[in-house]
């Protein structure tokens, strides 16, 4: 079967640094896309990595290791604005067709003062 | 903004009613997508539509009914819905043959079935 884990909940303090951990079990891998989602709005596309390795983007990092089936959504000098729900997907058919998502329930992040 | 917008953004609806929710894009890609997001739950693929050509039916009740009459426009058709479709209804597009190539989301539409 397909499988992705995500912790349901985290709770970070403003301007620490916060660790969103995503495995996966799938039939196929082409990429693991990061999406954040604040409440009542759509997803919105962070981050993809399709080698292993660490990508960084601004105060946004995610790693990927496709030998154990993991990835993890690095923020850091976190806003309150960060607050939202961050989306793990991997994509298990080939660039060139209409790619099938399968999406970890999510993540909600508090950010407290 | 994402160029992806859905209308209406919010619906109430009895079971026996019948509605539409309509879906556009204005970034010029041939693939659109929907989604269903219930509440701690994954986002449920429901329908893909390549080219106008629906390529994905992921065992989705008939009382569900999608159209998509051309690459910039998706519609979802409901009726005689259950409470438990009551929901928030995604739909999104990419343009498929770039690696990397993200799905853009709208802002979706909340349903509750009455």
């Amino acid at each position: 079967g397909q499988n992705i884990d995500q912790p349901t909940e985290m709770t970070a303090t403003e301007g620490a640094i916060v660790q969103i951990n995503c495995t996966y079990q799938t039939s196929g891998f082409n990429g693991l896309f990061w999406y954040q989602q604040h409440a009542g709005e759509a997803p919105t596309f962070l981050s993809y990595n399709v080698l292993d390795g660490l990508e960084e983007k601004g105060r946004f990092s995610s790693f990927l290791s496709r030998s154990k089936g993991y990835s993890y959504l690095l923020l850091k000098e976190l806003q309150m604005k960060d607050s939202a729900s961050y989306l793990c997907a991997v994509r298990v058919s080939p660039p060139d067709s209409n790619y099938q998502l399968i999406w970890g329930a999510g993540t909600k992040l508090i950010i407290k003062p | 903004e994402t160029g992806v917008t859905q209308t209406p953004r919010h619906l109430v609806m009895g079971m026996t009613n019948k509605k539409s929710l309509k879906c556009e894009q204005h970034l010029g890609h041939n693939a659109m997508y929907w989604y269903k997001q219930s509440a701690k739950k994954p986002l449920e693929l429901m329908f893909v539509y390549n080219f106008k050509e629906q390529t994905e039916n992921n065992s989705v009740p008939s009382r569900f009914s999608p159209e998509c009459p051309n690459s910039s426009h998706l519609f979802l058709h409901l009726h005689t819905l259950q409470p438990e479709d009551s929901a928030l209804y995604l739909c999104a597009s990419s343009r498929p043959g770039l690696a990397g190539n993200e799905q853009f989301f709208g802002p979706g539409t909340r349903l509750t079935v009455l």
